[in-house]
């Protein structure tokens, strides 16, 4: 199967900005919409972008998305302590068919 | 509000087999694809199937091919996923997830999952 490539982990200070890259392949992120997720501390994942840039309702907007090609970015401004956790980003491949997840970045609040 | 309330994990021995059930309400499920989603203890989230609106296509992960099959029924509001020839490396929370008006659109909302171990 294939992946979407995330680093391992981010970190920054309150306040600060931190941002996420997702790299794909043009079966995947080239072609489909590009989602981002949360997932604190033992809860179930959440929502945090859908198609490419959007938020839900709900979602601060310190946090945005972006792509362009066959990577895509989760970026987190005003960092708080309550960002702590993993954040995953997804997409549809045509190649596969199938929905392929990134491997997954662990943000940590210093 | 979306609800997706998931039954039917708990302890199996390999080989055996188990079926899954996901309650929705909240929207109006005839109208989007579902999926199931898995996470090995520890580790990141992995897509396992989805379903269409009507049930006529259905695409798995590989390693999941053969041994899981995924239904519906719209009548009922529920999804389902029939697990046989368990390995221990099944061994996950499993999450129902809403998709989109299309395959290539994503996993919406979640429930809270329901556990399976596979061990003897």
């Amino acid at each position: 199967q294939s992946v979407l490539t995330q680093p391992p982990s981010a970190s920054g200070t309150p306040g600060q900005r931190v941002t996420i890259s997702c790299s794909g392949s043009t079966s995947n992120i080239g072609s489909n919409f590009v989602y981002w997720y949360q997932q604190l501390p033992g809860t179930a994942p959440k929502l945090l972008i859908y198609r490419n840039n959007q938020r839900p309702s709900g979602v601060p907007d310190r946090f945005s998305g972006s792509k362009s090609g066959t990577s895509a970015s989760l970026a987190i401004s005003g960092l708080r302590s309550e960002d702590d956790g993993d954040y995953y980003c997804a997409a549809w491949d045509d190649s596969v068919r199938g929905y392929l997840f990134g491997t997954g970045t662990k943000v940590t609040v210093l | 509000e979306v609800q997706l309330v998931e039954s039917g994990g708990g302890l199996v021995q390999p080989g055996g087999s188990l079926r899954l059930s996901c309650a929705a309400s909240g929207f109006t499920f005839s109208g989007y694809w579902m999926n199931w989603v898995r996470q090995a203890p520890g580790k990141g989230l992995e897509w396992v199937a989805n379903i269409k609106q009507d049930g006529s296509e259905k695409y798995y992960v590989d390693f999941v091919k053969g041994r899981f099959t995924i239904s519906r029924d719209n009548a009922k509001k529920s999804l389902f996923l029939q697990m046989n020839s368990l390995r221990v490396e099944d061994t996950a929370i499993y999450y129902c997830a809403t998709g989109g008006p299309s395959v290539a659109f994503g996993v919406d909302d979640w429930g809270q999952g329901t556990l399976v171990t596979v061990s003897s």
